[in-house]
């Protein structure tokens, strides 16, 4: 069964740090595209960042300014996110998502996400 | 950067077609657009890819287009189970960005 599950949130306070991680199963995880997609509460969804299979191209939303960064260890199958400097902003569920040997490719596997709260 | 407009509720009788556009600047040129379903406390799901690809396990009900600078979401035969949060999603290829819609919440009444 192909399946991705999160890791790594919880309670931060504002300024603090996170490593969100990813663990993919049942499918080929080297040859695939991933990306993160996060949802505040009650809003909508939020692209966070994407990856290319290889982990050499990386791809980030604006508004990060430089505070995330997303790589990848493919001999463990594993997706991950560094947060730092961390913002009330920030609180959100965050998913990690399967795209496909490009990374303009629909996401057809989610995980089922993973909380992150920021707040003092 | 490039903004994709959903309206923020869409309602339908039972049976009824259900319409969801998607609005963005030329649009019909992305490359595609992909649709998914979101039913609360659970993870997005596809359920169109590239404009009116259906991934298996997807009625047939289920089905897109795209010209112009409106995509649209069409749901035939509307059933309560469909009652979600439907999401738009393209490539901009100019920034390098993946771009959401805000989102519409279909009502089944």
């Amino acid at each position: 069964e192909v399946q991705l599950l999160e890791s790594g949130g919880g309670l931060v306070q504002p300024g603090g740090s996170l490593r969100l991680s990813c663990a993919a199963s049942g499918f080929t995880f080297s040859t695939y595209a991933m990306t993160w997609v996060r949802q505040a509460p009650g809003k909508g969804l939020e692209w966070v960042s994407t990856i290319n299979d290889s982990g050499d191209s990386t791809y980030y939303a604006d508004f990060l300014k430089g505070r995330f960064t997303v790589s990848r260890d493919n001999s463990k199958n594993t997706l991950y996110l560094q947060m730092n400097s961390l913002r009330a902003e920030d609180t959100a569920v965050y998913y990690c998502a399967k795209g496909s040997t490009t990374v303009t490719t629909a996401f057809d596997i989610w995980g089922q996400g993973t909380m992150v709260t920021v707040s003092s | 950067s490039y903004v994709l407009t959903q309206p923020p509720s869409v309602s339908v009788a039972p049976g009824k077609t259900a319409r969801i556009t998607c609005g963005g600047n030329n649009i019909g040129t992305k490359g595609g657009v992909h649709w998914y379903l979101q039913k609360p406390g659970q993870a997005p799901v596809v359920v169109i890819y590239y404009d009116n690809d259906r991934p298996s396990g997807i009625p047939e009900r289920f089905s897109g287009s795209n010209s112009g600078n409106t995509a649209t979401l069409t749901i035939s035969r509307v059933e309560a189970g469909d009652e979600a949060d439907y999401y738009c999603q393209v490539w901009d290829s100019s920034s390098d960005h993946w771009v959401f819609g805000g989102g519409t919440k279909l009502t089944v009444l």
